[in-house]
């Protein structure tokens, strides 16, 4: 059974780098049928998908972030990457990675999720 | 791009029907067939309820339905239980190539 388990740092200074990783497990990240993706969720509000990468490293980013994000994969540790710089505290979330379905593009497995907190 | 529109919240009693709303543009949930509801319960990650409009996983209740009419979509819960008190998003793929969510909806169960 396919899982997915982010890992970071829970507290970042504002103006630094977020930087988490999802690990994935019982599957492998270079399959042809998906992208890899990024969701977050602030305190009390509503998902925002925040980008995804194929195996092959072609990406995806929601245009209000994308010129603050990264999204890399490496697949010798079938893992894939997020990067989001020049953080504020509008920054704090859970973040989620996922799995996406290519053909039917929907979300599934989920990772539990990690909270980053941006705060001096 | 625009979050998709869903109500703040529904609620019902149990065994009744509801149904949560999800209104877009031509761009995305008019444009594609690919909508999809996810359910979340406190403090843990969300669940894949719903995908392509109206498919459900294997292991979710047929109690659950989705369907599109020009650009809103909706998610039909019959025969309402306890344990579907929750958060409802709907999702859906745009021109963009890429994803918007709704701002989700609270479930209660009276």
């Amino acid at each position: 059974q396919l899982q997915l388990q982010e890992s970071g740092p829970g507290l970042v200074k504002p103006s630094e780098t977020l930087s988490l990783t999802c690990t994935v497990s019982g599957g492998s990240i270079s399959s042809s049928s998906y992208y890899w993706g990024w969701i977050r969720q602030p305190p009390g509000k509503g998902l925002e998908w925040i980008g995804s990468i194929y195996y092959s490293g072609s990406t995806y980013y929601n245009p209000s972030l994308k010129s603050r994000v990264t999204i890399s994969v490496d697949t010798s540790k079938n893992q894939f990457s997020l990067k989001l710089s020049s953080v504020t505290a509008a920054d704090t979330a859970v973040y989620y990675c996922a799995r996406r379905d290519i053909a039917a593009r929907r979300f599934d497995p989920w990772g539990q999720g990690t909270l980053v907190t941006v705060s001096s | 791009q625009s979050a998709l529109t869903q109500p703040a919240s529904v609620s019902g009693s149990p065994g009744q029907s509801i149904t949560i709303s999800c209104t877009g543009t031509s761009s995305d949930v008019g444009g594609y067939n690919y909508v999809s509801w996810y359910q979340q319960h406190p403090g843990k990650a969300p669940k894949l309820m719903i995908y392509e409009v109206s498919n459900r996983p294997s292991g979710v209740p047929d109690r659950f339905s989705g369907s599109k009419s020009g650009n809103t979509a909706s998610l039909t819960i019959s025969g309402l239980q306890a344990e579907d008190e929750a958060d409802y998003y709907c999702s859906s793929y745009t021109s963009s190539s890429t994803f918007v969510f709704g701002g989700g909806t609270k479930l209660t169960v009276l």
